[in-house]
């Protein structure tokens, strides 16, 4: 079953923070985010796991809430390379699913 | 390394006819995902393989759709015969031994076009 994320879009000005969430209704193994430019390839954020371990790079954060299957993606002092559709795909009994994408604009 | 690499980029083709869609992933990768994207369904699992079994096919739209990975280093997606439903960008993906604790990397993707 697919993920579900929040919000669809947000339009931010260069600095600005902004929270993506991603959550689901079953039991999960981990999050994985991704995000992708327009005609690109989907790549790679971070990675969390349950229990706590995480994998990932650039000046990006999240955190992943077991008991409640949620996940959420910090993007603090935003820039205009942020920009694009970020993915959260969830693992769930070896099933990968993503969400259906949020769309974040980053304007001068 | 080189990436996952996909052929055609672009294909473009008549209801009816058949496509055979190209994947190459990284040397060394167990796991290899077949995906398609549109605008109206996102991003969908089609199928994906283990040491080039396939484990789950159950996104695989319908019979049309078919896939196989006879080695390690080569996997293919064909839909015979194709549709203009069918149109949307196809993305083949691998990722080391649990693909839950491994980063997947993406191909650059095949933007089919069924008219």
């Amino acid at each position: 079953q697919q993920p579900v994320q929040s919000p669809q879009a947000v339009i931010l000005r260069e600095g600005e923070d902004a929270v993506i969430n991603c959550s689901s209704s079953k039991a999960l193994y981990s999050v994985h985010w991704y995000r992708q430019k327009h005609g690109e390839a989907p790549v790679f954020l971070m990675i969390l796991l349950k229990g706590g371990e995480q994998k990932g790079h650039e000046k990006i954060s999240a955190s992943f809430n077991e008991k409640k299957q949620q996940s959420s993606l910090y993007l603090t002092a935003s820039q205009l390379s942020y920009s694009g559709t970020y993915f959260c795909g969830t693992l769930t009994n070896n099933d990968m699913r993503f969400g259906a994408g949020t769309r974040l604009t980053v304007k001068p | 390394d080189a990436g996952v690499i996909q052929s055609p980029r672009h294909e473009v083709t008549e209801m009816g006819q058949e496509v055979t869609l190209r994947c190459k992933p990284i040397s060394g990768h167990d796991y290899l995902f077949w995906y398609r994207q549109t605008m109206m369904r996102g991003l969908e699992l089609l199928i994906y393989f283990n040491n080039n079994v396939p484990i789950d096919d159950s996104g695989m739209p319908e019979d049309r759709f078919s896939a196989k990975m006879p080695n390690a280093s080569f996997s293919t997606l064909k839909i015979q015969p194709s549709e203009p439903r069918d149109s949307a960008v196809y993305f083949c993906a691998s990722s080391r031994q649990d693909p839950g604790k491994n980063i997947q990397y993406f191909g650059a993707g095949t933007r089919l076009s069924v008219l």
